[in-house]
């Protein structure tokens, strides 16, 4: 069935260092790739996205990686701070057939150390 | 620019009783979804609207329903709820229909039953 997994359930980082949070996707066929953060208690919060004719793309501190020949995802987080502690899901939109569904990874815990 | 409100926020509701959760998109926004969070199944996609049509829905059974209105509001129901239901309702929206929106979530409704 469609799934969207993460290879590491929990990430702890020291502050300041880079994080590297990845999600492997299963269906070919997707065509668009979303990086949310969910804060406890909050809903998800959109960080950055990429369509599949891409394989990098960067904003403020993150940067998103995409190979399609592994069928791999990556979130890159520069200099990671403590309010960067969450959990993260990678999520896909399968095809334009499925309109803005998404399917969405298990998610990875980022902590922060400080 | 408000972004996506829920209400209510939290709720608790006896088995067998039936509930109705509010979504109001950002502004503009034309294209409604609905998740379902739990910690043993994640986030899991119930169904998407646009221009007051269904156009996506999740394997969730038929006790889950929803409806868009002219005004692109939202409303999801659950009737004859069952314990398994308790968890997080989010409501997402973006600007039109197809792979490629950005795609905005809100806080969230919390729903238990008892």
């Amino acid at each position: 069935g469609e799934s969207v997994g993460l290879h590491l359930p929990t990430l702890s980082v020291q502050e300041g260092d880079n994080s590297i949070i990845n999600c492997a996707y299963s269906n070919s066929a997707s065509d668009y790739f979303i990086w949310y953060k969910q804060e406890s208690g909050k809903g998800p919060q959109f960080i950055i996205d990429i369509r599949s004719n891409m394989d990098k793309r960067q904003g403020q501190r993150v940067t998103v990686l995409l190979n399609k020949t592994v069928k791999h995802l990556s979130l890159q987080i520069a200099a990671t701070q403590p309010g960067d502690s969450a959990v993260y899901f990678c999520a896909e939109t399968p095809d334009m057939e499925y309109g803005n569904k998404l399917v969405f990874g298990a998610g990875t815990i980022l902590r922060v150390k400080s | 620019k408000a972004g996506v409100t829920q209400t209510p926020r939290y709720l608790i509701k006896t088995r067998g009783q039936q509930v109705t959760l509010s979504c109001s998109p950002i502004s503009g926004h034309r294209s409604v979804s609905w998740y379902q969070q739990t910690p043993g199944q994640g986030l899991q996609f119930l169904f998407e609207y646009f221009s007051e049509t269904q156009r996506n829905k999740g394997n969730f059974p038929g006790r889950f329903s929803g409806r868009q209105f002219s005004n692109s509001r939202s409303e999801m129901n659950v009737s004859t709820l069952e314990l398994g239901d308790s968890a997080l309702y989010l409501c997402a929206s973006s600007l039109g229909w197809g792979s490629g929106n950005t795609i905005y979530f809100g806080e969230g409704s919390w729903l238990t039953v008892v």
